[in-house]
């Protein structure tokens, strides 16, 4: 029972457009969102995140984007750079009751130089 | 600062055996969290402490265990191990528990044979 889905395996992207990772989730009652980025050999790295009381949140070329109704998750990064290119993980967090950290599947992103 | 440490880096085991692994956690940081990442999925959340008490466990069976110590570094223990246990173990910390953004160890790789 996957409570977190990345239904994108691998995105490519030309460096300089925009990459748009997308992230679903089945509970409603999940109230903090993050994306990590991870690196071949090391640990998830985080990059931005977002309350359930926000929609959006931006830092530099990351924005993240939360459709509560639809209970989806965005990352979009702009302009994309040959540097980004790793595996992006959602995930989403459950602070009331029976605590919850869970991690989707993760999409692999490749920005083409 | 040292990021999060985490020993040793590569483990191989056999069926049946315990294993001990170790994480410290970032300097400052009270809550320290395990991850078992096996190959194409999201690292899954295990056990979670903070301030030395449990405060979130995963869908893992009683084979394992953890602890936290008064210095804030972790333990992760998993007896009588299976096949299905090879997988990359991380350890992330934060500085409070819920929510926070975790930061990451490079992880343990353990192989069963």
């Amino acid at each position: 029972d996957q409570q977190v889905k990345q239904n994108s395996p691998s995105l490519s992207v030309q460096e300089g457009r925009i990459s748009i990772l997308n992230c679903d989730y089945t509970n409603s009652m999940f109230d903090y969102f993050l994306w990590y980025k991870k690196y071949p050999a090391e640990g998830p790295t985080f990059l931005i995140s977002i309350s359930s009381i926000k929609d959006k949140n931006e830092d530099g070329r990351f924005t993240v984007f939360l459709n509560k109704s639809a209970k989806h998750l965005s990352l979009h990064i702009v302009p994309s750079q040959p540097g980004d290119s790793a595996v992006y993980f959602c995930a989403v967090v459950l602070t009331s009751g029976t605590y919850k950290y869970i991690f989707g599947t993760g999409t692999r992103l490749k920005v083409l130089a | 600062d040292a990021g999060v440490t985490q020993s040793p880096t590569h483990l191989i085991k056999t069926r049946g055996q315990q294993v001990t692994l170790r994480c410290s956690p970032i300097s400052g940081h009270k809550s320290v969290s395990w991850y078992q990442q096996v190959l194409g999925q999201g690292p899954q959340f295990i056990f979670q402490y903070y301030e030395k008490e449990e405060r979130g466990r995963g869908n893992f069976p009683d084979r394992f265990s953890a602890r936290q110590f008064p210095n804030y570094s972790s333990e992760l223990n998993v007896n009588a191990l299976l096949l299905g246990d090879s997988a990359l173990y991380l350890c992330a910390s934060s500085l409070g528990s819920s929510y926070q953004p975790q930061h990451f160890g490079d992880g343990t790789r353990l192989s069963i044979l």
